[in-house]
């Protein structure tokens, strides 16, 4: 496809379980960042990486939180042991150019 | 503290009308804009973008206004249609993209 795409686009888990959420993004771009919305919460930054540059991992908020990016292509973002507080929309975006990013249409993650 | 506001959660506007959508940032860094729309379900998409170096920039029905010295911008869309109803979410990053944020958004409704 032509866009970034996600999944699972729905996910639902105990709390304490590990989950993997995937990101493709569109081909030829460079940089692609995770942000999570949580319910009537604006968009919050978690990671951000840039070819083979160190990701920016200022935003990702406990050590619970990893994401990975293999290949400069496909990322995974990994939450370990989930807490309820975790439940939010996590969404994905890439970009050629710096600074405008080809969203996702986002993974719902549910913790109960 | 957030770094870019926008104060308003909601908004209504009747069709046909100008829409005003405001945004505030407190970060004298930020030095390029971006303002974007997401419908439910959806990831955001990319609606217009203002680099510092300009006031204002227009593409079709969509105008945004930028004041530095206020460190405000505002989205115009005139007319105002019905599928314009979404959450708008204004941006701003330093250029290098590494420092993206958002605005927690604010829900337009266009009534017909």
């Amino acid at each position: 496809g032509a866009g970034v795409s996600q999944s699972p686009s729905n996910k639902v888990t105990e709390k304490g379980k590990d989950v993997e959420l995937r990101c493709d993004p569109i081909s030829g771009h460079t940089a692609l960042y995770w942000y999570r919305q949580s319910l009537g919460q604006g968009l919050e930054f978690l990671i951000y990486f840039q070819g083979n540059s160190a990701p920016d991992k200022s935003g990702l908020p406990s050590d619970r939180f990893s994401a990975e990016r293999t290949g400069g292509s496909v990322s995974t973002l990994t939450i370990q042991r989930t807490q309820q507080e975790d439940s939010a929309v996590y969404l994905c975006a890439s970009s050629r150019y710096y600074n405008e990013q080809f969203f996702g249409p986002g993974t719902r993650l549910t913790v109960l | 503290d957030q770094q870019v506001k926008q104060n308003s959660p909601s908004l209504s506007v009747q069709e046909g009308r100008i829409s005003i959508l405001n945004c505030d940032y407190t970060n004298s860094m930020f030095d390029y804009f971006l303002w974007y729309k997401k419908y439910p379900a959806e990831g955001p998409t990319f609606l217009i973008s203002i680099s510092s170096i300009k006031d204002k920039n227009e593409d079709g029905r969509f105008t945004v206004f930028l004041n530095k010295s206020a460190k405000h911008l505002s989205l115009h869309i005139v007319p105002s249609q019905p599928g314009d109803s979404a959450v708008y979410f204004c941006a701003a990053s330093d250029n290098y993209g590494q420092n993206f944020v958002f605005g927690p958004g604010t829900r337009l409704s266009v009534l017909p």
